[in-house]
């Protein structure tokens, strides 16, 4: 399709597992974003990536998590050493120019750590 | 860096009735505030958004006006419906280009 894919939907792991949550992005889009919502919360910022330049990671919780974008285009988020607290639902979103462009969301990886 | 607080968190109406969001904003130089809505289950969809150029932008039954100088903007919805019942994002663009949102409020239209 054309729009933001995320995978998988829901993944369930147990405490101090990694985890790895892949967003591919709309062609053409050099702006790619991560966002956590934890349940009936707001949208955290984790993790921006526009074109070529160094990410922006100041959004990130902890050490635990890292994020890459491959080629500008696909996105891995990895969560390590897995918390309880890391528990949500995980959000990616891409835009045209990453300025103030309107952000098309998927429809997010829902995380649950036991 | 850029913080956004939005009120009220839950909001409760009568269809026909409107319903007005507010969001006030840190970052004095911000000049760009988009409105999300999300649906059970979803990502968050643009519904409209706001330049810090004009003061006031409307879209059907939907409208957003922005204060620069006491660093406010606020969604008005008249006429509401059913489907407007969502959870809604105020948002306003930090330094470097990421989008901060605030807290979401839930918005229930009880026919």
């Amino acid at each position: 399709g054309a729009g933001v894919s995320q995978s998988p939907s829901n993944k369930v792991t147990e405490k101090g597992k990694d985890v790895e949550l892949r967003c591919d992005p709309i062609s053409g889009h050099t702006a790619l974003y991560w966002y956590r919502q934890s349940l009936g919360q707001g949208l955290e910022f984790l993790i921006y990536f526009q074109g070529n330049s160094a990410p922006d990671k100041s959004g990130l919780p902890s050490d635990r998590f890292s994020a890459e974008r491959t080629g500008g285009s696909v996105s891995t988020l990895t969560i390590q050493r897995t918390q309880q607290e890391d528990s949500a639902v995980y959000l990616c979103a891409s835009s045209l120019d990453g300025v103030t462009g309107e952000l098309f969301f998927g429809e997010g990886s829902r995380l649950t750590v036991l | 860096g850029e913080n956004v607080e939005q009120h009220p968190s839950t909001l409760s109406v009568q269809e026909g009735d409107s319903a007005v969001i507010k969001c006030t904003y840190s970052d004095s130089a911000s000049n760009y505030f988009p409105w999300y809505k999300q649906e059970l289950g979803k990502g968050p969809q643009l519904i409209i958004d706001i330049r810090s150029n004009v003061g006031e932008k409307k879209d059907q039954r939907i409208a957003v006006t922005l204060n620069k100088t006491a660093k406010h903007f606020s969604l008005h919805i008249t006429e509401t419906q059913p489907e407007d019942s969502a959870v809604y994002f105020c948002a306003a663009i930090a330094q470097g280009g990421k989008l901060i949102f605030g807290q979401g409020t839930e918005l229930s239209v009880k026919p």
